[in-house]
């Protein structure tokens, strides 16, 4: 079965850096997503992305996160100026369509802010 | 601001008890629901979609109150391998607003 895929599985910055955090989605998809999941609470919405550029942003993607599709298959989130609260699970999803149409989930990266 | 409510539980069931799960949100123009559920520190899984006429898959059955805007998850003959957080989801346009999640521990 198709998946989708991110790496790193875990990755270890010290704040005020860069990350990038990336993600390969199913490749007949064509809706892109981030999510968010602070340990202990729930999974909250980040970006969702289409045709190239974003479709819809939560409050909590503000300018210190962008996101890109540099070639056919990857999809990156990046977050510039990393802060200790940036500590969190980070979910890509894909889906082959909106409305019913179901998201499915990479297994998450890790991200600690030192 | 728009939200999806759950019972956070947890709920504590032997062995092939039968348990419901509720979801309230407050989007009346949310469009599709879903039911994913969680293991410990992984990714989200789709368990199964929301339909307005109910919808059964297996020992699980999904229903959907628009009037009440209101989901329910029903699961029965519980297995230990059930044990996992519910997650009730909801979208509207694009977004997928997600509960904090029911904790289901199913115990021998």
């Amino acid at each position: 079965e198709p998946e989708v895929t991110q790496t790193p599985s875990h990755q270890v910055t010290q704040m005020g850096q860069e990350v990038i955090l990336r993600c390969v989605p199913i490749s007949n998809h064509l809706y892109f997503y981030w999510y968010r999941q602070i340990l202990g609470q729930k999974v909250e919405f980040l970006v969702s992305f289409y045709n190239n550029e974003i479709s819809e942003k939560s409050e909590i993607f503000d300018d210190q996160f962008s996101v890109e599709r540099p070639d056919g298959s990857n999809f990156t989130l990046k977050i510039r100026s990393t802060k200790l609260e940036d500590s969190a699970m980070y979910f890509c999803a894909s889906s082959w369509g909106t409305g019913n149409q179901p998201q499915h989930f990479g297994d998450g990266t890790r991200l600690s802010i030192l | 601001r728009k939200e999806v409510e759950q019972d956070p539980g947890p709920f504590n069931v032997p062995e092939g008890a039968t348990v419901a799960f509720n979801c309230t949100y407050s989007n009346s123009a949310s469009q599709s629901f879903f039911w994913y559920r969680q293991d410990c520190r992984k990714e989200p899984k789709l368990l199964m979609s929301v339909y307005s006429s109910g919808n059964e898959d297996g020992r699980f059955t999904a229903q959907l109150n628009r009037a009440s805007q209101y989901i329910s998850l029903l699961i029965r003959d519980s297995k230990l391998s059930d044990s996992a957080t519910y997650l009730c989801v909801v979208m509207d346009n694009n977004d997928m607003r997600f509960g904090a999640g029911t904790r289901l521990t199913v115990k021998p």
